[in-house]
């Protein structure tokens, strides 16, 4: 099993859709970290947080500490949202989700 | 404003031939930094950890090490590459303690070797 968990792999919606990335994690961390991988392989640290809920435009991260869950929110979603969506646990170690692979149709 | 490098962008070499992978951080002092390889279908896997110059924690035992000459330059190299040693390697770096401070790639360089 691995330390973290993302679903679903694949996600294809239409433009405008409501997403939501979801990620478990079964080890002690300091902060969660989303991260944006584009086509080109270049990454993007999206959020990082300990706790509760952060928001950047149409993005949106929340994170229970007790359920040691965290979810990634895209709101009105866009083509150029077509990406693959990282999860990582930081802690002593970094544990990273095999990634969400998502596909935005015009 | 920080800047990460890394190069060469793309790189194909032969099986048993070596390695050097350079990166260099821009515009911030005693960063951490970090190696990471994404193999083909793959999860990020952390390879190397640097909190300062010299100081190299290894991940995972394999065919890799890693050097911190400068403050702000992590080498990635090997004597002799093997097939299993395609991917694409990222350096970052961060500030703060490990796992809690946000991490900025770089650009990226995909190896194959052939």
């Amino acid at each position: 099993k691995n330390e973290v968990e993302q679903s679903p792999q694949n996600l294809t919606a239409q433009e405008g859709e409501f997403i939501t990335i979801n990620c478990s994690y079964s080890v002690g961390i300091s902060a969660l970290h989303w991260l944006q991988q584009h086509p080109g392989g270049g990454i993007v640290s999206l959020f990082m947080l300990s706790s509760g809920k952060k928001k950047h435009g149409r993005l949106i991260a929340t994170i229970n500490i007790q359920e040691k869950h965290s979810s990634l929110h895209i709101t009105a979603s866009h083509p150029r949202d077509s990406a693959v969506y990282i999860c990582a646990a930081g802690g002593n170690q970094f544990y990273f989700g095999t990634g969400t692979s998502l596909t935005v149709i015009p | 404003s920080q800047t990460i490098h890394q190069w060469p962008a793309t790189l194909v070499q032969p099986v048993g031939s070596p390695l050097s992978l350079e990166c260099t951080v821009e515009g911030t002092s005693n960063p951490n930094l970090y190696w990471y390889r994404q193999a083909a279908g793959r999860g990020l896997q952390l390879l190397f950890y640097s909190v300062g110059i010299g100081q190299i924690s290894s991940e995972v035992p394999q065919n890799l090490s890693a050097s911190r000459p400068q403050d702000r330059q992590f080498i990635l190299s090997s004597k002799k590459l093997l097939l299993s040693d395609s991917g694409f390697y990222l350096c970052a770096w961060s500030v703060g303690s490990r796992g809690a401070g946000e991490q900025y790639f770089g650009p990226g360089t995909r190896l194959t070797v052939t």
